[in-house]
């Protein structure tokens, strides 16, 4: 069966230091896959993408992704995170055919210490 | 654009009572998604649209019902609510899926 992984529940960074979110999944076939972000009381903002092409993916917010295909992994990067960025974070893989449903990973909650 | 909107933000109901969440979108998104978020769990799929008058079942349809008459809503109907069914309720919409637009959600408490 399909399945996402986020191996950290919770993550502390200090302001101005670099930042990385793991994702690994679980598919048969090259997924889509995406990062979204939640706010505090909000709902899903999506981050950054990946369907095809370059492995690398820029996003808003300062944030890059890289696909590696070997590693079935989809982490989420930051060089320098800002207290705003402070949310929880969800890797999510789409799943070609049929609906095309997004599957998600529980989530990575990031604090960030001034 | 207003994206996806949901209505109301918090709302507690008594255990027995029933009521129905409210999704709008205006970006004639044929795809519409219903999903709920507990703590640690991420998000599961309830039911989802792939246009008006078509809807099917998704991961946890159980206790829960949805129309979709136009294009734009897609609400969802809890019929005797249970403490199960605390939670977070998120809808989505779709243009080319799989990438979907969240709305804000809404906060439901049974009691």
């Amino acid at each position: 069966a399909q399945s996402v992984t986020q191996p950290d529940i919770h993550i502390t960074v200090s302001e101005g230091a670099s930042l990385e979110l793991r994702c690994n999944y679980s598919y048969g076939a090259t997924p889509y896959l995406f990062w979204y972000v939640q706010s505090p009381g909000q709902g899903l903002q999506l981050l950054l993408k990946y369907f095809s092409g370059d492995t690398l993916v820029q996003g808003i917010k300062g944030f890059e992704a890289e696909f590696k295909r070997s590693q079935s992994s989809f982490n989420l990067r930051k060089p320098s995170v800002h207290w705003s960025d402070a949310a929880e974070y969800f890797c999510a893989v789409g799943l070609s055919g049929g609906y095309n449903k997004l599957i998600f990973g529980a989530g990575t909650r990031l604090a960030v210490h001034p | 654009n207003a994206g996806v909107t949901q209505t109301p933000k918090f709302r507690i109901l008594k255990i027995g009572q029933s009521m129905t969440l409210q999704c709008t979108q205006d970006m004639n998104h044929n795809y519409m998604y219903w999903y709920r978020q507990d703590p640690g769990m991420g998000l599961k799929l309830i039911y989802y649209s792939v246009g008006a008058g078509i809807t099917d079942k998704g991961e946890v349809p159980n206790g829960y019902n949805v129309s979709r008459s136009t294009t734009e809503d897609f609400p969802l109907r809890l019929e005797l609510a249970a403490p199960s069914q605390t939670s977070v309720y998120f809808c989505a919409s779709s243009r080319t899926p799989p990438e979907q637009y969240f709305g804000p959600g809404t906060r439901l408490t049974v009691t």
